[in-house]
């Protein structure tokens, strides 16, 4: 079993829809908790990182549940622009992470 | 964003050359990590160091793999002997933190696609 799962996906999704995408870790002794996005080509970024109290950037909302080991990220209204792979990251300290293998989103007219 | 430079952008070699990718950091940094991003196995860490010392190299895949941290302002990855299979994308990234947790990040290069023929 991977340390990080993921929704595999693909998500295919008009402009304007809620998607959620989920992921669990299995290390009880994880820290931090992210959620990264990667475009085509390019290189994995931060969107936000994931708190207990669960927090909110716009139109994306994330929330972790610790007991569960459970991290989600939820995407109101989306937008053509949101179209990306998004990866769950968990980290144990001293900046050591382990990424998810991503979750595929396609945002479509 | 000229926070982490990563060259080449692209390698193409054949089998059996000698591979070497570079990485340039930022400086301020608290960790410097080596990913290696295929289809198959996603990003799976290679190695990273902290204070320029390599502290987990648990992920490089065999013998052939090695990296070092002369200073804080460079590393390099070394193929050799490259083989097809080490074809993919190599991500050098850096960690920056703050106590009280207000920065807590990961930052990537560009990353270098490496080809094996």
């Amino acid at each position: 079993r991977k340390e990080v799962e993921q929704d595999p996906g693909p998500f295919n999704v008009p402009e304007g829809a809620t998607v959620a995408f989920n992921c669990t870790y299995s290390n009880s002794a994880s820290q931090s908790f992210f959620w990264y996005r990667q475009d085509c080509r390019k290189e994995p970024k931060l969107l936000m990182s994931v708190y207990s109290s669960g927090n909110e950037d716009g139109r994306f909302t994330a929330q972790l549940n610790r007991a569960s080991q459970y991290i989600s990220l939820l995407i109101r209204d989306s937008k053509l622009s949101d179209s990306a792979t998004y990866l769950c990251v968990v980290g144990r300290g001293a900046g050591k992470s382990t990424f998810g293998d991503g979750t595929t989103l396609t945002v479509k007219p | 964003d000229a926070g982490v430079i990563q060259s080449p952008r692209h390698e193409v070699t054949e089998m059996g050359q000698e591979v070497t990718l570079r990485c340039k950091p930022i400086s301020g940094h608290n960790s410097l990590f080596w990913y290696r991003q295929t289809m198959m196995r996603g990003l799976e860490l290679l190695i990273y160091f902290n204070n320029n010392v390599p502290i987990d190299d648990s992920g490089m895949p065999e013998d052939r793999f090695s990296a070092k941290m002369p200073n804080a302002s460079f590393s390099t990855l070394k193929i050799q002997p490259s083989e097809p299979r080490d074809s993919a994308v190599y991500f050098c990234a850096i960690h920056l933190w703050t106590s009280g947790g207000a920065l807590d990040e990961q930052f990537f290069g560009p990353g270098t696609r490496l080809t094996v023929l």
